[in-house]
């Protein structure tokens, strides 16, 4: 089955410094690539998501890329604010089967 | 993004009680539900996955005598934890599948077992 890696497990930056989160997956099949952010007590919630015909996708200070040969793809956050600060979990999917990365807590110090 | 309720948001139960929690769909039909239970501090480890009309799907591992899931609308799954034991004690999440593709989630059910 699908095998979803993520690192790192913690990352702490200052306010307006960038943060990169990496995953990796292991079946070729996966083709729909969602990142979700979970603050303390509440539910994952969709921050952008990509498709395997598309490298790269952004939307404001978010930017996720994709590159299938390798298996992997990073979301990359811009211009970071403390309000950025949460866990978040990368996904790999394919038709009604979807996998976890274990999770990235980022903290963004003012 | 699409709505998905779940009931109760929180729950402190007796061992040995039975507990269940309803997923809704609030806004479009979901024929495939999924429930994770969460540790703190962990990712979310699928449980099971329910199709409606049918049999769910569980993970290996999870037992389910204990965790019955019922699917008997596009908009409503259930789970219900039998003789509950403090072990059981997590933050349990469903999601509802749209499009086949995208998963939403609900808040959250935080159960408690004494």
């Amino acid at each position: 089955g699908e095998n979803v890696e993520q690192h790192p497990s913690t990352l702490s930056v200052q306010e307006g410094d960038s943060a990169v989160i990496k995953c990796t997956y292991s079946d070729s099949a996966s083709n729909y690539f969602p990142w979700y952010k979970q603050e303390l007590g509440k539910r994952p919630q969709l921050i952008i998501d990509i498709r395997s015909n598309v490298g790269e996708k952004k939307d404001q200070r978010i930017a996720v890329t994709l590159n299938k040969t390798a298996k992997h793809f990073s979301l990359h956050i811009t211009e970071t604010q403390p309000e950025d600060s949460a866990v978040y979990f990368c996904a790999a999917s394919k038709i009604d089967d979807m996998r976890f990365g274990a999770g990235t807590r980022l903290t963004v110090k003012p | 993004g699409a709505v998905v309720s779940q009931h109760p948001s929180r729950v402190i139960c007796k061992s040995g009680t039975s507990v269940k929690i309803e997923c809704r769909s609030l806004d479009f039909q979901a024929t495939t539900m999924f429930w994770y239970r969460q540790f703190p501090k962990q990712s979310l480890m699928l449980m099971a996955t329910s199709n409606e009309g049918s049999k769910a799907t569980y993970e290996q591992g999870v037992e389910k005598d204990k965790f019955l899931i019922n699917h008997a609308s596009l908009t409503l799954s259930t789970l219900t934890v039998t003789s509950a034991h403090p072990e059981d004690s997590s933050f349990y999440i469903c999601s509802a599948l749209q499009l086949r593709e995208t998963q939403y989630f609900g808040p959250g059910t935080r159960l408690l077992v004494l």
